[in-house]
């Protein structure tokens, strides 16, 4: 079946200027994740969704990130007036349920880069 | 705060030889332990998963993983590798709790391994 997309694959903006990354999670997933993968920083956890309850927001590195997910299916990652140090890697996974058999399936990514 | 520790960045071998790459996490409760791996281009995908009982656990592509409780270790093993087995490694750990928050994986920093032919 298919698997997690997201869309652009590659972004390639001028700092200052905002972007929007889109994730469509694997249909009937209830919970869906943002992570970044940059060089210096690793795989960091952004922000999680789980069905209608609050979103766990506790990654975000600042208020120029946010996060929404309509419907309960397809995400939008907003970063406002981008720095050149927001250049990453941003990655989506959704997972069947937040409890322990919850696995991640991760898409493809969309590379930023910030110029 | 909760860390991941993978102790070697890069690793680099002939084929058929073994491989054992370090996995060490702080977090004291229990955790739900994941080894994932990122083929050159690729996207991550899920190597091995472990949740409770047997602690050694296997996982596809003769991979295996042992959770060693009292070392706070998961660390991944494979008896022979091939020139396909070059990726980038990355442990996960996931701490169980009952709230829906906090469901989210910490990495660590990942080791890339090197297969020569």
């Amino acid at each position: 079946g298919a698997g997690v997309s997201q869309s652009p694959s590659n972004k390639v903006t001028e700092k200052g200027k905002d972007v929007e990354l889109r994730c469509d999670p694997i249909s009937g997933h209830t919970a869906l994740y943002w992570y970044r993968q940059s060089l210096g920083q690793g795989l960091e956890f952004l922000i999680y969704f789980q069905g209608n309850s609050a979103p766990d927001k506790s990654g975000l590195p600042s208020d120029r990130f946010s996060a929404e997910r309509t419907g309960g299916s397809v995400s939008t990652l907003t970063i406002q007036r981008t720095q050149q140090e927001d250049s990453a890697v941003y990655l989506c996974a959704s997972s069947p349920t937040s409890g322990r058999q919850g696995e991640q399936y991760f898409g493809p990514g969309t590379r930023l880069t910030v110029t | 705060a909760q860390s991941v520790s993978q102790h070697n960045h890069h690793v680099i071998l002939s084929e058929a030889a073994s491989l054992e790459l370090g996995c060490n996490y702080s977090y004291g409760g229990t955790v739900n332990l994941f080894w994932y791996v990122q083929y050159p281009g690729q996207h991550l995908q899920l190597l091995l998963k472990y949740f409770s009982g047997d602690p050694l656990v296997k996982g596809i592509k003769g991979f295996e993983a042992e959770f060693i409780k009292s070392k706070f270790s998961f660390n991944l093993r494979k008896p022979s590798v091939q020139w396909s087995d070059t990726a980038e490694y990355f442990c996960a750990v996931k701490r169980e709790v009952i709230k829906a928050a906090g469901n989210k994986l910490t990495f660590g920093g990942g080791t890339r391994v090197l297969v020569k032919p």
